[in-house]
């Protein structure tokens, strides 16, 4: 079974350029999450989909990012425009939930290094 | 609010011996506790969990241990390899396991041979 497959796994761009980022979740998965992992950090919640709602946000930038989840299945996030601060691993997980044995336990993608010049 | 504060790194091992790497966590209720790792260049791997007070999780001869008593979740392996060379995460979430991890910041460990 596939797992949760970003792309690009890396992206340059220089300041004030816009970015996108995709994710395609594991197949039934109605969770999806995107984190931001600074060097050194753990990951921090960006937003939180529940099917194609987005049910925690609080933590997006909304001035300057965005995401969407037509669907329910595949989610873009976009920063337009990118600022140095950006430079960081963007992490899509994917988790079906539920109250059964295995559920609610978190996918991760391999992440997009984003780095802005 | 909810906090997960990991022992610093890095943690450097000869192989075959004994880990230990603390996690305290700070929250409300009742959280699921987890440890993740991150091999280099790839996503978090789910490492093993325990979803209340005093349950053991085990996985690839790794063991935490939920205690509520010292809100703590310490991972040990009795006898390190060179693959086990990582970063470990220590993460909590909320009651009912649903809804964001909250992470540490990640403990790096090197195994030499």
């Amino acid at each position: 079974e596939a797992g949760v497959v970003q792309s690009p796994r890396y992206k340059i761009i220089e300041k004030k350029q816009p970015v996108a980022f995709w994710c395609n979740p594991i197949s039934g998965h109605n969770t999806l999450y995107w984190y931001l992992q600074n060097l050194g950090q753990g990951p921090e919640l960006l937003i939180r989909y529940e099917n194609e709602e987005a049910v925690d946000d609080s933590q997006l930038p909304k001035d300057r990012f965005s995401a969407e989840r037509l669907k329910g299945v595949d989610s873009t996030l976009k920063i337009q425009p990118a600022e140095l601060g950006d430079s960081a691993v963007y992490l899509c997980a994917s988790s079906l939930t539920g109250t059964g044995e295995g559920q609610n336990i978190q996918y991760f993608g391999a992440g997009t290094r984003l780095s802005v010049l | 609010g909810n906090s997960v504060t990991q022992m610093e790194g890095p943690v450097t091992l000869s192989e075959e011996a004994f880990l230990t790497i603390n996690c305290t966590y700070t929250a409300t209720g009742y959280p699921s506790l987890f440890w993740y790792v991150q091999y280099p260049g790839e996503g978090l791997q789910l490492l093993l969990k325990a979803t209340k007070a005093d349950d053991k999780g085990s996985n690839k001869g790794f063991e935490a241990t939920y205690r509520k008593e010292t809100t703590s979740f310490h991972l040990e392996k009795g006898s390190v390899q060179v693959s086990d060379s990582a970063v470990y995460f220590c993460a909590l979430s909320g009651y009912g396991n649903t809804g964001k991890l909250i992470f540490g910041q990640g403990t790096t460990l090197q195994v030499k041979p």
